[in-house]
């Protein structure tokens, strides 16, 4: 079956370093992988896309990566802020469900001072 | 521009009771979709429509029905509410079905005893 992972234990990190998401996926050849923010009460923002053909893409802090041989994206937050906190979701679709983007759980984000 | 509008916020229904919750977008975009979201679980498609008329079932479509009459509006109707369906409901929209980024609304928190 199709399984898009994100680690669901909140990641804990001090203002200033790098924190690291990952989204792992199983029987999925995916076109594009999309990272969405979500704060408490309010609906996901998108933040970056990628597509299956580009190894790294960067957007401020942000940089996302793109391995199809390990299945697997990486989502970076550089000099991390506590306005960062928030919970960070992988989405995934493919050429053969266009219109059906599939989202993982999310990983939970907490940047302290 | 107000991007896409969810209404109502909040909504308690009775197990049996039907009910209507309502999208609009003003960005003039081909594609939208309902999303439920509930605790651990990622965002899981009920149903889009990739164009007034056009409608398709996602991952989890049974006990609701949609219909896009026009451009702007995708409403989702619970047929007769079932405690199961208690869950946020985002409804979101982008200009095509593929490898566009989505906009999300701000969600409906619906309860139902």
């Amino acid at each position: 079956s199709q399984k898009i992972e994100q680690n669901s234990e909140a990641l804990n990190i001090q203002e200033g370093k790098t924190a690291t998401l990952t989204c792992n996926y199983t029987n999925y050849s995916p076109a594009y992988l999309q990272w969405y923010r979500q704060d408490p009460g309010r609906g996901p923002v998108f933040l970056l896309l990628i597509r299956e053909n580009e190894k790294e893409k960067r957007k401020e802090r942000l940089k996302v990566t793109f391995d199809t041989t390990l299945k697997q994206s990486l989502f970076h937050i550089t000099a991390s802020q506590p306005a960062d906190s928030a919970t960070y979701l992988c989405a995934l679709e493919t050429t053969d469900s266009w219109g059906k983007l599939q989202f993982g759980a999310g990983t939970q984000v907490v940047v302290t001072p | 521009n107000a991007g896409v509008t969810q209404t109502p916020k909040f909504q308690v229904l009775k197990t049996g009771q039907s009910m209507t919750l309502q999208c609009a977008q003003d960005m003039n975009h081909e594609y939208m979709s309902w999303y439920r979201q509930d605790p651990g679980m990622g965002l899981r498609l009920i149903h889009y429509s990739v164009g007034a008329g056009i409608t398709d079932q996602g991952e989890v479509p049974n006990g609701y029905n949609v219909s896009r009459s026009t451009t702007e509006d995708f409403p989702l109707r619970l047929l007769s509410a079932a405690p199961s369906q208690t869950s946020v409901y985002f409804c979101a929209s982008s200009y095509s079905p593929n490898g566009e980024k989505l906009f999300f609304g701000s969600g409906t928190q619906l309860s139902v005893l």
